[in-house]
């Protein structure tokens, strides 16, 4: 039973441009919400959390909107570069105790 | 501050035989995590360890089993494999606190034949 789900598994955005990461989840129980970027061959790396308390955080170029009625979140990254090329992983988790992952959506910045 | 290893990198197995990963967490950190990532299914969590005791287990058989040391390194077993576990383990370790933030390793990479 996948909690969190990533339905995008792709996405292409030009260089310069908005991307927008979906994320969806089903458990009303998450206090907290992260995201990871993943390069080939490397672990994923944390990016940008968000808790339950709040519907925005923000951190340089990565917002990450947060929509508990709708149990949604999304990451907006403004504006988009090559390098943000990778998998990105949305997780939930309650309490800080168990974590549950996104299936990943894989963005490409097309230069 | 040196980062979560793991070794292997990358292991090849057959059916039936049995394989164990190895997880340093980051200097400080007493919890470590278990994940295996398949494509299409994400990160599944397996279980995590914090201070040598399993705190939090995931949903799989009882042919993945793990530990954890004084030194916080830890472990991961799978036995009699079978060819569904090819796939990426990873490990995360965490100051367990707990903590939100996890530090992920490389990964093994396992490929059962």
């Amino acid at each position: 039973d996948q909690q969190v789900k990533q339905n995008s598994p792709s996405l292409s955005v030009q260089e310069g441009r908005i991307s927008i990461l979906n994320c969806d989840y089903t458990n009303s129980m998450f206090d907290y919400f992260l995201w990871y970027k993943k390069y080939p061959a490397e672990g994923p790396t944390f990016l940008i959390s968000i808790s339950s308390i709040k519907d925005k955080n923000e951190d340089g170029r990565f917002t990450v909107f947060l929509n508990k009625s709708a149990k949604h979140l999304s990451l907006h990254i403004v504006p988009s570069q090559p390098g943000d090329s990778a998998v990105y992983f949305c997780a939930a988790s309650i309490l800080g105790n168990q974590f549950y992952f996104g299936t990943g959506t894989s963005l490409t910045v097309i230069p | 501050k040196a980062g979560v290893t793991q070794t292997p990198r990358y292991l090849i197995k057959t059916r039936g035989q049995q394989v164990t990963l190895s997880c340093s967490p980051i200097s400080g950190h007493r919890s470590v995590s278990w994940y295996q990532q398949t494509p299409g299914q994400g990160l599944q969590f397996l279980f995590e360890y914090f201070s040598e005791t399993q705190r939090n287990k995931g949903n799989f058989p009882g042919r993945f089993s793990g530990r954890q040391f004084s030194n916080s390194r830890s472990e991961m077993n799978v036995s009699t494999l079978e060819l569904g576990d090819s796939a990426l383990y990873l490990c995360a370790s965490s100051s367990g606190t707990p903590s939100y933030e996890q530090y992920f390793g490389p990964g093994t990479r396992l490929t059962v034949t």
